[in-house]
């Protein structure tokens, strides 16, 4: 399978810092997305990790390890508007999206 | 960056009857488009991958009869469907991927904002 593990839920506090963990199996792996989902509203693109290491893109980092099957994103500086459901989705052989279940992040005052 | 639209933003049908929602690349053109469905607090399901110019191929629990899907052009796919029940009530998102030359280049998936159905 493809199975794709994050958390359910996280709660931070405004300013801080927080790591959104993300594994996933390795056989047909292509890249590894994260995209961030207001409810009722569509996912919109964070970023895009095919390579190892660290992509960094303002308050936004997303890292990943091929040979781990893992990923993380970091959010620094974190704002109330930063509340919001974290989607981690493997992109697979043939160029199709797995989602994981998403992680609900709570920024609180 | 690349728009993805669709119609309805929202739509309220009775049991039975059939819903069509459309999605539309704005500002580029798509051969391949996808559609999810998400159920609340829940993440997003593939459905189906819809290519221009040939049938869709459906993801294993999803029926095909019921969900049809057409892509006549390289910039609208619509989904329809059919004699709809409460238990089709979700949220249903499009997404478009660019093939500039054939070939992606980032592999980027743009989503559509949605389509809210409920089923009385």
């Amino acid at each position: 399978g493809q199975n794709i593990d994050q958390p359910t839920e996280m709660t931070a506090t405004e300013g801080a810092i927080v790591q959104i963990n993300c594994t996933y199996q390795t056989s047909g792996f292509n890249g590894l997305f994260w995209y961030q989902q207001h409810a009722g509203e569509a996912p919109t693109f964070l970023s895009y990790n095919v390579l190892d290491g660290l992509e960094e893109k303002g308050r936004f980092s997303s890292f990943l390890s091929r040979s781990k099957g893992y990923s993380y994103l970091l959010l620094k500086e974190l704002q109330m508007k930063d509340s919001a459901s974290y989607l981690c989705a493997r992109n697979n052989a043939g160029n199709m999206l797995t989602f994981g279940g998403g992680t609900r992040l709570m920024v609180k005052p | 960056g690349a728009v993805v639209s669709q119609h309805p933003s929202w739509v309220i049908c009775k049991s039975g009857t059939s819903v069509k929602i459309e999605c539309r690349s704005l500002d580029f053109q798509a051969t391949t488009m996808f559609w999810y469905r998400q159920f609340p607090k829940q993440s997003l399901m593939l459905m189906a991958t819809s290519n221009e110019g040939s049938k869709a191929t459906y993801e294993q629990g999803v029926e095909k009869d019921k969900f049809l899907i057409n892509h006549a052009s390289l910039t609208l796919s619509t989904l329809t469907v059919t004699s709809a029940h409460p238990e089709d009530s979700s949220f249903y998102i499009c997404s478009a991927r660019e093939l500039p030359g054939g070939q992606p280049i980032t592999d980027t998936q743009y989503f559509g904002p949605g389509t809210r159905l409920t089923v009385l």
